[in-house]
């Protein structure tokens, strides 16, 4: 079974401080981790997955097998990144279910 | 940019009757899922469905609940006999290949179920 941790509920911080949102997950296989994000009043869209290894609004996000962590940071948080932020996985190569974790709320005080 | 659409928006109904609810896909996708989320809780899988048959269903999914792919556009989650615990935000997704294999999933806006 697939399980994601995201520890915090909600997470505020000052405008220009760094953000980081934690995620653990539990998979005996291979599995791909990616981060969701819901803004206000519109709909889950993917912000980043591990297998592409890049930066999207500032946002980085490292697989660390050893410690299955798939953690979220942003050095410098701005005002559009208040939302709600979701790490989900999916097994590599085999079925196709997204197992989410609870989700942070952000809120990026100006 | 094309998006997954869901209607309605939001559904009320009585315990024991029926609801459908209904997803249009990104045209070029193959693969369509359910979600739902219970309010404060995570959102959960339900189904995927390709090629006109679900490929995998979650424990959620019992036999209350069925999809469909009525033509070549619109994508169904029918519950049958609704009960409170019905009560979630349901959400639609679409992708062109499986997720293993790096594509992403579309998200529809939801549809608020409401039973009464």
């Amino acid at each position: 079974a697939q399980r994601v941790t995201q520890p915090e509920k909600l997470l505020s911080v000052f405008k220009g401080a760094p953000v980081e949102l934690k995620c653990n997950y539990s998979y005996s296989g291979s599995p791909e981790l990616f981060w969701y994000v819901q803004y206000s009043r519109q709909r889950l869209q993917l912000l980043l997955r591990h297998i592409s290894r890049e930066s999207i609004k500032g946002f980085t996000a490292d697989l660390n097998k050893g410690e299955t962590s798939f953690h979220l940071k942003k050095p410098f948080a701005q005002e559009e990144d208040s939302a709600m932020y979701y790490c989900a996985l999916s097994p590599f190569g085999g079925n196709n279910r997204l197992a989410f974790g609870k989700g942070n709320q952000v809120v990026v005080i100006p | 940019e094309p998006e997954v659409t869901q209607t309605p928006s939001h559904q009320v109904t009585q315990m024991g009757q029926e609801v459908i609810l209904r997803c249009v896909p990104i045209s070029n996708h193959l693969y369509f899922y359910w979600y739902r989320q219970i309010l404060g809780q995570k959102v959960e899988f339900l189904v995927s469905f390709y090629n006109n048959e679900i490929s995998e269903k979650s424990e959620i999914f019992d036999d209350q609940f069925s999809v469909e792919r009525p033509d070549g556009s619109n994508f169904t989650l029918k519950i049958r006999s609704t009960k409170l615990e019905d009560s979630a935000m349901y959400f639609c997704a679409s992708s062109e290949r499986f997720t293993g294999n790096g594509y992403e999933q579309y998200f529809g806006p939801g549809t608020r179920l409401t039973v009464t």
